[in-house]
């Protein structure tokens, strides 16, 4: 079965910690994954997307790493800050259908 | 418009009744996903439209769910004769074309059955 679980469910960190979201899947043939952030009662925003192929990808203060072989991503988040606080959500894309994680709830402190 | 949108963002309706949840893609995507996330759980899969078929609706939990996407643009969720268990957040997704494409997902609608 295809499943996706991240760890830990839960994380507070004061401000400026660096600090490392993890999933892992069960099934290493993946078209690509995918890091969302999703922000009490709103939708998912897009902050990156793996192909299988690569092995990372940044956006500003996040970088995205992929290990298919070893069924792993870690989201990395610098410097973190009071904003960033919010549920992280991985989804990894088998076939036609993207399958996530329960998610990380973040709380940053300022 | 830039986004996904949804409407309505809440309905509320009772057991039994039919209700109508509208998804509006990004203009020019022709995949759009539908989704349905419960309280502290990622989103669930339930059916994936490529223009106006539905190339996978194996999702769905069963015949009261029923989706369509007639001009291959504007996607409708039917659900007949709701349960309470249908209470969740229903979200809907468009990508560009392909499978490797990124997935931009909408505010969703929240529906609550009485």
């Amino acid at each position: 079965k295809q499943e996706v679980t991240q760890i830990p469910a839960a994380l507070s960190v004061p401000e400026g910690e660096n600090l490392v979201l993890n999933c892992s899947f069960t099934d290493s043939a993946i078209y690509n994954l995918q890091w969302f952030r999703q922000d009490p009662g709103k939708g998912l925003t897009s902050l990156l997307l793996i192909q299988s192929s690569q092995r990372e990808q940044t956006s500003g203060r996040l970088n995205a790493s992929l290990d298919k072989s070893s069924g792993r991503s870690t989201l990395y988040i610098a410097a973190s800050q009071p904003g960033d606080s919010a549920t992280y959500l991985c989804a990894v894309r088998w076939g036609n259908k993207l399958v996530f994680g329960a998610g990380t709830i973040l709380r940053v402190k300022s | 418009g830039a986004g996904v949108s949804q409407t309505p963002s809440n309905k509320v309706t009772e057991k039994g009744k039919y209700v109508e949840l509208r998804c509006d893609p990004i203009s020019g995507h022709t995949a759009l996903y539908w989704y349905r996330q419960s309280l502290g759980q990622g989103p669930e899969f339930l059916i994936y439209f490529q223009g106006t078929g539905a190339a996978d609706d194996s999702g769905l939990p069963n015949d009261r769910f029923f989706a369509v996407r007639p001009e291959g643009s504007v996607s409708t969720l039917k659900i007949q004769r709701t349960e309470r268990g249908d209470s969740a957040v229903y979200l809907c997704a468009s990508s560009a074309a392909g499978l490797r494409d990124e997935q931009f997902f909408g505010p969703g609608t929240r529906l609550t059955v009485l």
